[in-house]
């Protein structure tokens, strides 16, 4: 079974509208992080949020948003007012702080192409 | 700029060259991983030093050998490539290998992209 799911291959945005990009997680480990992180065209994967699993509050970095909804296990991300730099891959990554010797791992989705029209 | 520093930025070569990646990173991270990312898939984990020293190998083929020189140096020695090889090569490092709670995200570099002729 998917650790992480990503259900949208492919997204859609008007400029300066807000969109979600989902993310479903499959884990029994208490302890757990949650990473969002982009990638555009250039190839650089560049980390945007994190939510730890014990974080009472959700995560918030200037326009990106983390939607955690812990019983659901599912950690959307937001990006409030689109830019057409947002234009990219968007993965979300998972890693397991108690899975003994593989605590080092990130386990990602298979990403959401978002393409922000102007 | 990112604050991982990967060279070249392109790199192709025949079957039978012996070519190195490079990747540098003054975060003072005591961990560096190198991954694979095909066209459209997420990056796939192919080794992590831990304080300089291999700890991780994800059952890569030994045309591949990193070595980390020092704290700052990761290297990826490549060898007898096949065509399938051809990838992103991406450089990542964080705080150290991630025990314990705590937001530790992985720092990346821009990758290597990879063609083997």
């Amino acid at each position: 079974a998917q650790k992480i799911t990503q259900t949208q291959p492919g997204m859609f945005v008007q400029e300066k509208e807000a969109v979600t990009l989902d993310c479903t997680y499959d884990t029994s480990d208490p302890s757990y992080g949650l990473f969002w992180y982009k990638q555009p065209s250039s190839g650089e994967m560049i980390f945007l949020i994190y939510q730890g699993s014990y974080d009472q509050q959700n995560a918030t970095e200037g326009r990106y948003s983390l939607n955690f909804q812990k019983a659901r296990k599912s950690a959307n991300l937001v990006i409030s007012a689109s830019q057409l730099g947002d234009s990219a891959m968007y993965f979300c990554a998972m890693r397991e702080l108690n899975s003994g010797g593989s605590n080092y791992k990130l386990t990602f989705g298979k990403g959401t192409l978002l393409t922000v029209n102007p | 700029d990112t604050e991982v520093t990967q060279t070249p930025k392109h790199l192709v070569m025949g079957m039978t060259n012996k070519k190195s990646l490079k990747c540098e990173q003054h975060m003072g991270h005591r961990a560096m991983y190198w991954y694979k990312q095909k066209a459209k898939k997420p990056p796939e984990l192919m080794f992590v030093y831990s304080y300089e020293k291999l700890s991780i190998n994800e059952s890569v083929p030994s045309r591949f050998s990193p070595e980390c020189p020092n704290s700052s140096l990761l290297n990826l020695h490549l060898h007898a490539l096949q065509p399938e090889d051809s990838a992103l090569y991406l450089c990542a490092s964080s705080q150290d290998m991630g025990t314990g709670v705590g937001n530790q995200p992985q720092h990346f570099g821009d990758g290597t992209r990879l063609s083997i002729l």
